[in-house]
């Protein structure tokens, strides 16, 4: 099993642009969470979904943020626009019972 | 919201010394995780202990969970240099699995 893929794996990009974070779940897979990672706050749930819909986004920082899944192989996380705070590392992960898989993480650096 | 909370922050041993890390969390769980994650790498599932079990092994890991504390800890024997990473307890929550903030476990070949 090639694990849940995520890219890109490292994105720099400028204040005000549009970054979009992808990820390709384990095959099989009915739930799939986004977290971010900073030092400052630590591993952040944003939102998940069960069966491609999503079932919590409470942990989306603000209108900036948005994922969708529209399919089960397939999940994006969109900052629109994205400023120098949302520089962190974006984790997908998914899972079909209690225990969770991780990506290997994008890291996301907007100056 | 946090539901697990590591102590301590930081242990930095030498190679062969075991190593003890404690998570406590909030609410009342079925289940608790620990999962590693190596610098600049994802989480990996280590170990997962239901709330009708005490302590639970596996190779040099052991965890036990004091569900009356809402406590678990996590000792692993004989550490070794690539032991060293960020360890996390993981709590379910609303069907969310929510991380505490980590140990940092450096061993000292």
């Amino acid at each position: 099993d090639a694990g849940v893929i995520q890219s890109p794996r490292h994105e720099v990009t400028e204040m005000g642009q549009e970054v979009t974070l992808r990820c390709k779940p384990i095959s099989g897979h009915n739930s799939l969470f986004w977290y971010r990672q900073t030092m400052m706050r630590g591993l952040e749930l944003l939102i998940y979904f069960n069966n491609n819909v999503p079932i919590d986004d409470s942990g989306m920082p603000e209108d900036r943020f948005s994922a969708k899944m529209p399919n089960a192989s397939f999940s994006t996380l969109k900052i629109q626009p994205s400023e120098p705070r949302d520089s962190a590392v974006y984790f997908c992960a998914s899972s079909s019972g209690d225990t969770i898989y991780f990506g290997e993480g994008s890291w996301l650096t907007v100056v | 919201s946090q539901q697990g909370e590591e102590d301590p922050q930081a242990l930095s041993i030498q190679e062969g010394e075991n190593a003890t890390m404690n998570c406590s969390y909030k609410t009342s769980i079925n289940n608790l995780q620990w999962y590693r994650q190596n610098s600049g790498r994802g989480l990996v599932h280590l170990i997962l202990i239901r709330s009708n079990e005490r302590e639970k092994h596996s190779g040099r890991l052991r965890v036990t969970l004091d569900t009356s504390k809402k406590s678990s800890s996590l000792l692993i024997t004989a550490s070794r240099a690539a032991d060293t990473a960020s360890y996390f307890c993981a709590a379910p929550q609303g069907g969310k699995l929510i991380f505490g903030q980590g140990t940092e476990l450096s061993v000292k070949p």
